[in-house]
């Protein structure tokens, strides 16, 4: 079982639309959630950072985290087309070791 | 500028032919951990760095070695790269502390060993 699972898409969504990520890790013991966003042939750049259960909001992504079902989601609101990614979960125990998810393929389309 | 920075940024390579990637930061951070990204099997972790000479297995170590003489510096070693080491590398560095568990990554080294 990998330990951290996300649907590679591609996800597609109208501009202006709502994109919905989601992401399931399977060590219960993990503390720290993260989302990247990453570019064709560049670095992972974080957007989101998420250590409770709950929704946090930036701008206009939101992260959701629910650690009993051992899920997080990221929500885009008012989606663009500089949008388009591929977005990336990763989960961390204790800080030192992360795990990241293969990523999903996010296209905005204008 | 705070910046993580690795070179070379593309590297080709034989089989058996050393090479080191050096990764940099400039924010004084003390964690440090290098990643290859392959497709279909994502970012995993080669091997990461508390601190000055402090070093651990990450999930992929095999193949690789790492040291940290300064906290700045993070070199990946690779003694005798084979094929299946041809990867994307990125380097990220983090600072130590409570709920700062948030990496900053380097531009990335693409290596290809033939």
């Amino acid at each position: 079982q990998k330990e951290v699972e996300q649907n590679s898409g591609p996800l597609s969504v109208p501009e202006g639309a709502i994109a919905s990520l989601n992401c399931t890790y399977s060590d219960r013991g993990s503390q720290s959630f993260f989302w990247y966003r990453q570019y064709s042939g560049k670095s992972p750049e974080l957007i989101m950072s998420i250590y409770s259960n709950g929704d946090k909001e930036d701008g206009r992504f939101t992260a959701q985290l629910n650690k009993a079902s051992q899920y997080v989601s990221l929500l885009i609101r008012d989606s663009q087309p500089s949008d388009s990614a591929t977005y990336l979960c990763a989960v961390n125990r204790d800080g030192n070791q992360f795990y990241f998810g293969t990523g999903t393929s996010l296209t905005v389309i204008p | 500028e705070a910046q993580v920075t690795q070179n070379p940024r593309y590297l080709i390579t034989v089989t058996g032919k050393k090479l080191t990637v050096t990764c940099s930061q400039n924010m004084n951070h003390e964690y440090m951990s290098w990643y290859r990204q392959d497709p279909g099997l994502g970012l995993r972790q080669i091997y990461y760095s508390m601190n000055v000479e402090v070093t651990d297995k990450g999930d992929v170590p095999e193949g690789y070695k790492v040291s940290r003489k300064e906290k700045r510096n993070f070199p990946l070693i690779l003694e005798s790269p084979s094929p299946n080491q041809t990867s994307l590398y990125f380097c990220a560095s983090r600072p130590l502390g409570a709920f700062s568990y948030e990496q900053y990554f380097g531009p990335g080294t693409r290596l290809t060993v033939t």
